[in-house]
């Protein structure tokens, strides 16, 4: 069965810190993977997504960046956290290439992010 | 207009209740729908995929009306342990790209 794991779960970091975020899938080949952020109370805003290895697609500017090493690691960096990266991140993933999904993404447990 | 949008609650009823949810889309060519539900400070779960014709899990009911482009949640006989966001979930022109609803709140009270 295919599992998806995010570390760490909580992260407390100062101002002009960095940040390193990683998500990896087991248990299946080529996923699409995704960032999201939920501030609290809010919903969620879909940060990066990636189809393949080195492809990644931004939604929204900020310095945050993305990497995809490997097919089934999904990696969240910044070089200086603001104070308004605070946020509870999400790591998701679907199956690539069928249409309509079978289902909706499989979240990883989320890393809760507390920029001071 | 939002993508999808959601009334946020909060939904206050009492156990056994039944309670329903809608959620409108704004693009008809959408194919595939969910709800899920995210409880405090967890990650967001599927509930249930929502089929055009319908579909029925236990106390849960999930019906689409692609004419009015809307997605209804019925609870019936709610639990204390249903309290959570319900999030409405349709996907895009773009595929696998899903778009979340800003959830709707769910409280049950004893």
């Amino acid at each position: 069965s295919q599992t998806i794991h995010q570390w760490p779960a909580t992260l407390v970091q100062p101002v002009g810190s960095p940040l390193s975020l990683e998500c990896t899938v087991e248990g299946t080949s080529n996923p699409n993977l995704y960032w999201y952020r939920q501030a609290a109370g809010r919903g969620l805003q879909l940060l990066f997504y990636s189809v393949g290895i080195g492809q990644i697609s931004s939604e929204v500017p900020q310095n945050l960046s993305a990497s995809r090493p490997q097919d089934r690691q999904f990696i969240l960096s910044s070089k200086k956290l603001l104070l308004s990266d605070s946020g509870f991140y999400l790591c998701a993933w679907s199956v690539m290439g069928v249409r309509p999904l079978p289902y909706g993404y499989t979240f990883g447990s989320g890393t809760r992010l507390t920029v001071v | 207009r939002k993508e999808v949008e959601q009334d946020p609650g909060p939904f206050n009823v009492p156990e056994g209740a039944t309670v329903a949810f809608n959620c409108t889309y704004s693009n008809s060519a959408s194919q595939s729908f969910f709800w899920h539900r995210q409880d405090c400070r967890k990650e967001p779960k599927l509930l249930m995929s929502v089929y055009s014709s319908g579909n029925e899990d236990g106390r849960f009911t999930a019906q689409l009306n692609r004419a009015s482009q809307y997605i209804s949640l019925l609870i019936r006989d709610s639990k204390l342990s249903d309290s959570a966001t319900y999030l409405c979930v349709v996907n895009n022109n773009a595929g696998n790209m899903l778009t979340f609803g800003g959830g709707t709140r769910l409280m049950v009270k004893p």
